[in-house]
């Protein structure tokens, strides 16, 4: 049982428009919900990060919109650059845990 | 920023054979994790390790698995004997406390045989 489903699978925008990546959980004990990002040949880094308590949380160009009651989040990156272009991984922690259930990714491809 | 290094990037291993992992984490830091990525599959959590002890595994992390880190050095996960299935790309990761921003390294690929 997948506890975190992620999609899509990969993406491709246009530079300068907004990418949305989704994601769903299972379990309602999860309390931290954080996006990763991977460039090729590179660890994964945390991008942002949010927990239940807010419904939304920005960062610059990035920003998760939560929905608690659909067990659901979503990460937008306004005004995509080719830099952006990676691979980001969303994930969630249950609560009184320290591991995270991560999504398969999305492999994002920004057009000039 | 802060840097996890994992030695080595990839490993290629007879089947029933033992490996060893390393990884170096962030210095200070006092947390540490292992997790399993099968090629095209999602990161899958495996263990945590805090003050000489596993605190959380998954049911990933078979009896044939064990992890240390004597006197502060590598933080290592060992497989004795491998499997075939134990195939894929291992993440090692560390934290300063609880609740706290974790950092991974770029992960061993290991590939049975």
């Amino acid at each position: 049982q997948q506890q975190v489903r992620q999609s899509p699978q990969s993406l491709t925008v246009w530079e300068g428009e907004t990418a949305i990546l989704n994601c769903s959980y299972e379990d309602s004990t999860f309390d931290y919900f954080p996006w990763y990002h991977q460039f090729p040949g590179e660890s994964p880094a945390l991008l942002i990060a949010i927990r239940p308590v807010s419904n939304k949380k920005e960062d610059g160009r990035f920003t998760i919109f939560f929905n608690k009651r659909e067990k659901k989040f979503s990460l937008h990156i306004a005004d995509s650059q080719p830099g952006d272009s990676a691979t980001y991984f969303c994930a969630a922690r249950p609560t009184g845990y320290q591991n995270f259930y991560f999504g398969k990714g999305t492999s994002l491809t920004v057009i000039p | 920023g802060p840097k996890v290094l994992q030695i080595p990037s990839h490993q290629i291993i007879d089947m029933g054979q033992m490996v060893t992992l390393n990884c170096d984490p962030v210095s200070n830091h006092l947390y540490f994790y292992w997790y399993k990525q099968i090629l095209g599959q999602q990161m899958e959590f495996l263990v945590n390790f805090y003050n000489g002890k596993v605190m959380e595994k998954s049911k990933l992390f078979k009896d044939q698995f064990s992890v240390e880190r004597p006197d502060g050095s590598y933080f290592t996960l060992k497989i004795q004997p491998t499997a075939l299935e134990d195939s894929a790309v291992y993440f090692c990761a560390s934290s300063s406390g609880q609740n706290t921003e974790v950092f991974f390294g770029k992960g061993t690929r290991l590939t049975v045989v």
